[in-house]
């Protein structure tokens, strides 16, 4: 089954801004909304967009979403060493005649330097 | 304040078979889709499988279908993951997720995970 290809890693200094890139397929990006997951050292995911570009409350408007074609764009801005974590972002895929199937994105990892 | 706790995980031989639960409490667990998504050890989230709100359909990913089955107890606030023919590269944490999105796909909350160890 695919997956959404990210960058391994990104890094910046504390208060600068990092983007992280999701490629995927007129199947699953192209076609579906994109959802995106921050997971912290040792936690589970946690949901941080919803729909391409909606937060869910309770997360800051330092995170933002974007779709493009079959691709979508993580940003931070304002980089908090908090920040550091593994990103994922995911979505459902229709290629499969009769069914679907979720695939989250290959993840990246955070550095705050 | 929704919450989701899984339980049954631990270490298992190849070919053996193993029963998780996810209880699920502060949601209406009824009128929403739930997930299996693991992750193997030092690697990335892997989708495993999805059940409708009242269990009418049902998808798997690849390398586990036929071999796991997802159901639900709506009475029970329950979901449950039913690992068979169990192989070294089923190990991994395995979280349980609640589809939050009516069919859009995002996964809010999530369960803190339990862990599946395969090894003879």
């Amino acid at each position: 089954q695919s997956v959404l290809t990210q960058p391994p890693s990104v890094s910046a200094a504390p208060g600068q801004k990092v983007t992280i890139s999701c490629s995927g397929s007129t199947s699953n990006i192209g076609n579906n909304y994109v959802s995106w997951y921050q997971q912290l050292p040792g936690t589970a995911p946690k949901l941080l967009i919803y729909e391409n570009n909606e937060r869910p409350s309770g997360i800051p408007d330092r995170f933002s979403g974007s779709k493009s074609g079959t691709s979508a764009t993580l940003a931070i801005t304002g980089l908090q060493t908090g920040d550091e974590a593994d990103y994922y972002c995911g979505a459902w895929d229709s290629s499969r005649s009769l069914s679907v199937f979720y695939v989250f994105g290959t993840g990246t990892k955070v550095t705050v330097l | 304040q929704a919450q989701l706790v899984e339980s049954g995980g631990g270490v298992v031989q190849p070919g053996r078979s193993l029963r998780l639960s996810c209880a699920a409490s502060g949601i209406i667990f009824s009128s929403y889709g739930m997930h299996w998504v693991r992750q193997a050890p030092g690697k990335g989230l892997e989708w495993v499988a999805v059940i409708w709100y009242d269990g009418s359909k049902k998808h798997y990913a690849d390398s586990v279908k036929g071999r796991f089955t997802i159901s639900r107890d709506n009475s029970k606030n329950t979901l449950y993951l039913q690992m068979n023919s169990l192989r070294v590269e089923d190990t991994a944490l395995y979280y349980c997720a609640r589809d939050a999105s009516g069919g859009s796909g995002w996964f809010d909350p999530w369960g803190q995970g339990t862990l599946v160890s395969v090894s003879s």
